[in-house]
């Protein structure tokens, strides 16, 4: 079965800093990659989804992420981060071609963004 | 406007008694699934389904049930609930039967004691 491990579980940035999170997975065949944004008390968020095609993926709200298919990586970046980014972030995957529905999910990383 | 809807919100319940988890969407997508998460887990899918009367297993499905009547409707049962089910749960839906988790579910907050 696939896993997906987010190494950093909570990242202290001061605003203006540039952000990047990992994400790595494990699953040898092609897969869709994922990540997600879940604010305080709110509900999940798609950021920005990657099925193929150029390796870095642009998403909302100025996030962008680049899969290294050599590392099984898919980390999450953002050049100048601001106070309301504070919130918690997944990185998912789903294997393709496997007939197999689920997203595994990271553990979350909560960034903490200060003023 | 586009949402997912559950209810309730929160819930405090007692081991072995009985509780329906509704969530309901108004998008008319094909696809449905339960999370829940845990500190720590990240989400974990419980069920899923891909369209009418068709839904699976995901990856934590021991103790739960689901159904898929009407497009619009996946309900969440929990026929005996047990302590190690306290948790929060989240419904989701995707247009399409292949695409993300597009739209969450403000999430249930229950506790079984």
């Amino acid at each position: 079965a696939q896993s997906v491990s987010q190494h950093n579980h909570h990242v202290i940035l001061s605003e203006a800093a540039s952000l990047e999170l990992g994400c790595n997975y494990s699953y040898g065949g092609t897969v869709n990659l994922f990540w997600y944004v879940q604010y305080p008390g709110q509900h999940l968020q798609l950021l920005l989804k990657y099925f193929s095609g150029d390796p870095l993926v642009k998403g909302i709200k100025g996030f962008e992420a680049e899969f290294i298919k050599s590392k099984f990586s898919f980390n999450l970046r953002k050049p100048s981060v601001q106070w309301s980014d504070t919130a918690e972030y997944f990185c998912a995957v789903n294997p393709q071609g496997t007939g197999r529905r689920a997203l595994t999910f990271g553990s979350g990383t909560r960034l903490q963004v200060q003023p | 406007e586009a949402q997912v809807t559950q209810n309730p919100r929160y819930l405090i319940t007692v081991t072995g008694k009985k509780l329906t988890v509704t969530c309901s969407q108004n998008m008319n997508h094909e696809y449905m699934s339960w999370y829940r998460q845990d500190p720590g887990l990240g989400l974990r899918q419980i069920y899923y389904s891909m369209n009418v009367e068709v839904t699976d297993k995901g990856d934590v499905p021991e103790g739960y049930k689901v159904s898929r009547k009407e497009k619009r409707n996946f309900p969440l049962i929990l026929e005996s609930p047990s302590p190690n089910q306290t948790s929060l749960y989240f419904c989701a839906s995707s247009p399409g039967q292949w695409d993300p988790e597009a739209f969450f579910g403000q999430g249930t907050r229950l506790t079984v004691v």
